[in-house]
């Protein structure tokens, strides 16, 4: 089975300045999914980024950029520029590639990091 | 806004009742998967439906049941509540199933057991 693990509960980083979320998962997969999603207080899942295992390319969203490591199974995300409106729970996630009769593509989430944000 | 609701925003209920929670998703979305979010157990799958059918289970108990009706809309029944049912219950809603469609997320039910 396929796991995930986030081993920062907490973060905290400056405003304006960059900061780094960690993640790792492990799976026997070759071809998958990895998301990151945001949740505010106001409990709201917010999908950051996406990346798709089989791109070597790392995704880049606006602030939002992931260092995808396929062989060390890591998959971190890295906030720039951070604002106060980052301040959030993140979650990392992990979802299989769809199979008939096999995985019917279910998130699988890591514990979650609570990202503060210091003005 | 994602286009999916959930209703209703908050349940309290005592233990050994029963309640059902909706979920519509978004216009066109097919497949629908619930998950719970609890601060022992954090975010776990729960149950999947697609177009009506029941496609994967998660860590659901017997205790809950869900359904897919034709209009799309998903209710997840739990009975027998017990105490360590409180959560937050997220329904979301993509086109199909896998294949990189991306799953957006309901507002949640919080569900509050006494």
């Amino acid at each position: 089975a396929q796991t995930v693990t986030q081993s920062q509960p907490e973060m905290s980083v400056q405003e304006a300045e960059t900061v780094t979320l960690s993640c790792t998962y492990d799976t026997s997969e070759s071809d998958y999914y990895l998301f990151w999603y945001k949740q505010p207080p106001s409990r709201q899942m917010i999908l950051v980024i996406r990346q798709e295992a089989y791109k070597q390319q790392n995704a880049t969203e606006n602030r939002f950029s992931v260092n995808f490591q396929k062989a060390a199974k890591s998959f971190s995300l890295k906030i720039s520029d951070s604002q106060l409106g980052d301040a959030a729970m993140y979650f990392c996630a992990y979802r299989s590639r769809f199979r008939y009769g096999g995985s019917q593509g279910n998130l699988i989430f890591g514990k979650g990091t609570k990202l503060s944000v210091k003005p | 806004d994602s286009g999916v609701t959930q209703t209703p925003k908050h349940l309290i209920t005592a233990t050994g009742q029963r309640v059902t929670l909706r979920c519509s998703p978004r216009s066109g979305d097919l497949s629908v998967y619930w998950y719970q979010q609890s601060l022992d157990q954090g975010l776990q799958f729960l149950i999947q439906y697609y177009n009506g059918e029941e496609r994967a289970k998660g860590n659901i108990l017997e205790r809950f049941s869900a359904q897919q009706f034709p209009d799309l809309h998903s209710e997840l029944n739990l009975s027998s509540l017990e105490l360590g049912d409180s959560a937050l219950y997220f329904c979301a809603s993509s086109v199909l199933w896998g294949q990189g469609n991306e799953q957006f997320f309901g507002p949640g039910t919080r569900l509050t057991v006494l």
